[in-house]
């Protein structure tokens, strides 16, 4: 089945740097890459994804990108506030078949005001 | 339009009791999801429904049972719960010939003592 591994564990930034969380996963029929945000003691929410057609996708203040050839994909986050504060999860899974995500591990970024 | 429910939010069991976790969506998805989230790890898959009337094991079903009741339910029952049961589970729902995006319920937060 699907690994997937997430890196770091944690992070921590000065607010209005930038923040890079990788991901790398292991089964290469996986076309489907989002990423969740989720804050203490709440649900995750889904924040951008992409599929495995486009190599890049932003939206506002958030990018991910993707290479399949190496079969790693990375969140970035410019200008970052204090409410980005929260633990961030990767997640790979397939267009067919049961489409379950399979989850990284999780990192947790705090941002320094 | 509520998304995903969960009952109950917040639950205490003592070893060797039983519970149904119950989760609803108004979505009209056909595919629904429970996950296991416990400290420090991702979200694990115990077992997922990909259409009214089918369900199968996910990363981690052990000791645990699952109804698709109708298309908008799907509950979660632990027949002799284990302290290592200890977790917070979310349900989620997707509809696959859509855009497949997993939205989540608020979780359940369960002890067992």
């Amino acid at each position: 089945g699907e690994n997937v591994e997430q890196h770091p564990s944690t992070l921590s930034v000065q607010e209005g740097d930038s923040a890079v969380i990788k991901c790398t996963y292991s089964d290469s029929a996986s076309n489907y890459f989002p990423w969740y945000k989720q804050e203490l003691g709440k649900r995750p929410q889904l924040i951008i994804d992409i599929r495995s057609n486009v190599g890049e996708k932003k939206d506002q203040r958030i990018a991910v990108t993707l290479n399949k050839t190496a079969k790693h994909f990375s969140l970035h986050i410019t200008e970052t506030q204090p409410e980005d504060s929260a633990v961030y999860f990767c997640a790979a899974t397939q267009d067919t078949g049961r489409r379950a995500l399979t989850f990284g591990s999780g990192t947790r970024l705090q941002v320094q005001p | 339009n509520a998304g995903v429910t969960q009952t109950p939010k917040f639950q205490v069991l003592k070893t060797g009791q039983s519970m149904t976790l119950q989760c609803a969506q108004d979505m009209n998805h056909n595919s629904m999801y429970w996950y296991r989230q416990d400290p420090g790890m991702g979200l694990r898959l115990i077992y997922y429904s990909a259409s009214e009337g089918t369900t199968d094991k996910g990363e981690v079903p052990n000791g645990y049972n699952v109804s698709r009741l109708n298309k908008r339910e799907f509950s979660l029952r632990l027949e002799s719960a284990a302290p290592s049961q200890t977790s917070v589970y979310f349900c989620a729902s997707s509809e696959p010939a859509g855009e497949n995006i997993q939205y989540f319920g608020a979780g359940t937060r369960l002890s067992v003592l």
